[in-house]
């Protein structure tokens, strides 16, 4: 059974750059033709997707972030990162990886992520 | 672009049926699918491609997509239902959810 972890600084000045890492467990992430996604949720607010990634590299990214937005893989690692660049604190939010490109299942448990000086 | 429309609340009575809508532009042309968020929890996919259901999803939960109207369907609706449900569906490879319904079971 697939489970994925999200791991990361909780706390980012503004201006500064978010990198988060996705640990994957129980399943190869370059195996099955899966994608891989990143999804955040504002407090108290909807979910909003940010993007995926292929184990090959092949990325796409939701148009509002994708000047700002790298999703990368590692398959030595069976881990994929998310890096955020000139965050504020609109950029305040849980973040999730879960699995899949149009649908997602699973999800990791999500980390806080807030942007602060 | 591409929106889903989702009422803000529902509310039902136990063991009563529960109907969650999510409207989009000719959203019944596309595949539509449905998240359960618990208080504190991750989302769970709870039914894909408009009216499936993953593995360890009880009966209970239906899905229809049609025109420009998805619905879920908690049938016999139990008090460890009450969650924010999302749907979901994607335009043009970009990932759409709608903005949440808290379901409410009182």
């Amino acid at each position: 059974q697939v489970q994925l972890q999200e791991s990361g600084p909780g706390l980012v000045k503004p201006s500064q750059t978010l990198s988060l890492t996705c640990t994957v467990s129980g399943g190869s992430i370059s195996s099955d033709n899966y994608y891989w996604s990143w999804i955040r949720q504002h407090p108290g607010k909807g979910l909003e997707w940010i993007g995926y990634i292929y184990y090959s590299g092949s990325t796409y990214y939701t148009p509002s972030l994708k000047s700002r937005v790298t999703i990368s893989v590692d398959t030595s690692k069976n881990q994929f990162s998310l890096k955020l660049t000139s965050v504020t604190a609109a950029d305040t939010a849980v973040y999730y990886c879960a699995r899949g490109q149009h649908l997602f299942d699973p999800w990791g448990q999500g980390t806080l992520v807030t942007v602060s000086s | 672009s591409f929106e889903l429309t989702q009422p803000p609340s529902v509310s039902v009575s136990p063991g009563q049926t529960a109907s969650i809508t999510c409207s989009g532009d000719k959203l019944g042309a596309k595949y539509a699918c449905w998240y359960q968020q618990k208080p504190g929890q991750s989302p769970v996919l709870v039914i894909y491609h408009n009216n499936k259901r993953p593995s360890g999803i009880p009966e209970r939960f239906s899905g229809s997509n049609s025109g420009n109207t998805a619905t879920l369907t908690i049938s016999g609706t139990q008090a460890m239902d009450e969650a924010d449900y999302y749907c979901q569906a994607w335009d043009s490879s970009n990932v759409v959810f709608g903005g949440g319904t808290k379901l409410t079971v009182l």
